[in-house]
């Protein structure tokens, strides 16, 4: 069975760069037919997808954070981590990392639990 | 880049009820590459349908998605006190990425 675990601090400081990772338990990342995908939920608010990284290393972000946004692989320990420049209060948010089918129907089929980061001095 | 609207915002409802909540996109998108989700308080968004009405694993057959082109509904055919939460769409598309639409909230009438 699948399961990921987002893990990093929950406090952040405005201007510095939020680091988290994604724990991977079962499946490779390194299987070819997954997008390993961040999404974050502003307090009270809908969801906002990140970007994602493939197998190869491959990456696609949002526009609207591609500038501060950096997404990579780990297949050694069976993760991948998100860093976030730069950041500010607008950056408080539920943190998900999720599983999505890299073919045809392109679902996030697999979520972790989310995690909460809080910008703040 | 496409956007996707849903409507209503807010759907009250009563259990043993219909729900039909609708998704919009900005131009037509392939009803492959469109997805609902569930969201409960507290808990991570849950795939509930993928391909526009494929359900997934271990999802009740009461919840049915539908649509093509730019219009895409999802059903749960009677209210289960379990269901009321918040369901969001999603597109994918090589060239746009991932978007989410706004939301439905269904709520307890």
């Amino acid at each position: 069975q699948v399961q990921l675990q987002e893990s990093g601090p929950g406090l952040v400081k405005p201007s510095q760069t939020l680091s988290l990772t994604c724990t991977v338990s079962g499946p490779s990342v390194n299987n070819g037919g997954y997008y390993w995908s961040w999404i974050r939920q502003h307090p009270g608010k809908g969801l906002e997808w990140i970007g994602y990284i493939d197998f190869s290393g491959s990456t696609y972000y949002n526009p609207s954070v591609k500038s501060r946004v950096s997404i990579s692989i780990d297949t050694s320990k069976n993760q991948f981590s998100l860093k976030l420049s730069s950041v500010t209060a607008a950056d408080t948010a539920v943190y998900y990392c999720a599983r999505q089918t890299g073919y045809y129907y392109y679902a996030m089929d697999v979520w972790g639990q989310g995690t909460t980061v809080t910008v703040s001095s | 880049e496409i956007v996707l609207t849903q409507s209503p915002g807010t759907l009250s409802l009563s259990p043993g009820e219909r729900a039909t909540l609708s998704c919009r996109a900005s131009q037509s998108v392939s009803s492959s590459h469109l997805a609902w989700y569930q969201q409960k308080p507290g808990q991570a968004p849950g795939l509930l349908i993928y391909g526009a009405s494929s359900r997934a694993t271990g999802i009740s057959d009461r919840f049915s998605g539908s649509g093509s082109g730019t219009d895409f509904t999802l059903s749960i055919s009677r209210l289960e006190p379990e269901d009321f939460a918040v369901y969001y769409c999603q597109h994918y598309s090589s060239s746009s990425g991932v978007t989410f639409g706004p939301g439905t909230k269904v709520d307890i009438k």
